[in-house]
């Protein structure tokens, strides 16, 4: 079975300060990870993703994740957070087909 | 050209009505998606086309009915919604259905049910 996890509902930050979104994940076989973004109203776009190679995975608006397979981890970081990403967040695992979203974390950046 | 694009954005429609909800994309990908998001929630998926054939239905009800004309195209058919089934309706697509690939949204077709 695939699955993500997203223990934070919510994450706070002021501008200017690093930020990181945390995931777990659960799955047979390699791991294809992703991170989404969701601003109101609007679909989801996509950050980044991990396949194979470098753990370290660089994005989409100065966003890069961690890829700790022994902790079975990839957490979403940016060094110095915007207002403008407050936003929810959504891990993904990407299956045969299907991608299995974790439960989100929104994440406010205060000025 | 990235983008998914979907029409309507809104659409407020009776439990009575039959409506469609479309959706568009030319990036030449091959598997396209249908996903019910309710608010604050991780999106569902509910129906996977892989080379314009249906190949995962999420166990739907049958009032909603998608429709892959050709590559570019997907539709939902809608008839006989309940309440309940107000969301945002997102259209994805994604180049290739090995799970490795990323999916493109559109911005979502807001329904309402009366």
């Amino acid at each position: 079975a695939q699955s993500v996890a997203q223990p934070e509902d919510q994450v706070n930050v002021a501008e200017g300060n690093p930020l990181t979104v945390k995931c777990t994940y659960s799955v047979s076989g390699n791991p294809y990870l992703f991170w989404y973004v969701q601003y109101p109203n609007r679909g989801l776009q996509f950050l980044l993703k991990y396949i194979t190679g470098d753990n370290l995975v660089k994005g989409s608006y100065g966003f890069e994740a961690e890829f700790n397979k022994s902790q079975t981890s990839f957490h979403l970081k940016k060094p110095s957070a915007l207002v403008s990403d407050s936003a929810l967040y959504f891990c993904a695992v990407g299956n045969f087909n299907k991608f299995y979203f974790g439960s989100g974390t929104k994440l406010n950046v205060k000025p | 050209d990235t983008e998914v694009t979907q029409t309507p954005k809104h659409l407020v429609m009776g439990m009575t009505n039959k409506k469609s909800l479309k959706c568009e994309q030319h990036m030449g990908h091959r598997a396209m998606y249908w996903y019910k998001q309710k608010a604050k929630k991780p999106p569902e998926l509910m129906f996977v086309y892989s080379y314009e054939k249906l190949s995962i239905n999420e166990s739907v009800p049958s009032r909603f009915s998608p429709e892959c004309p050709n590559s570019s195209l997907l539709n939902l058919h809608l008839h006989a919604l309940q309440p309940e089934d107000s969301a945002l309706y997102l259209c994805a697509s994604s180049q290739e259905v090995t799970g490795d690939t990323e999916a493109f949204f559109g911005q979502g077709t807001r329904l309402t049910v009366v």
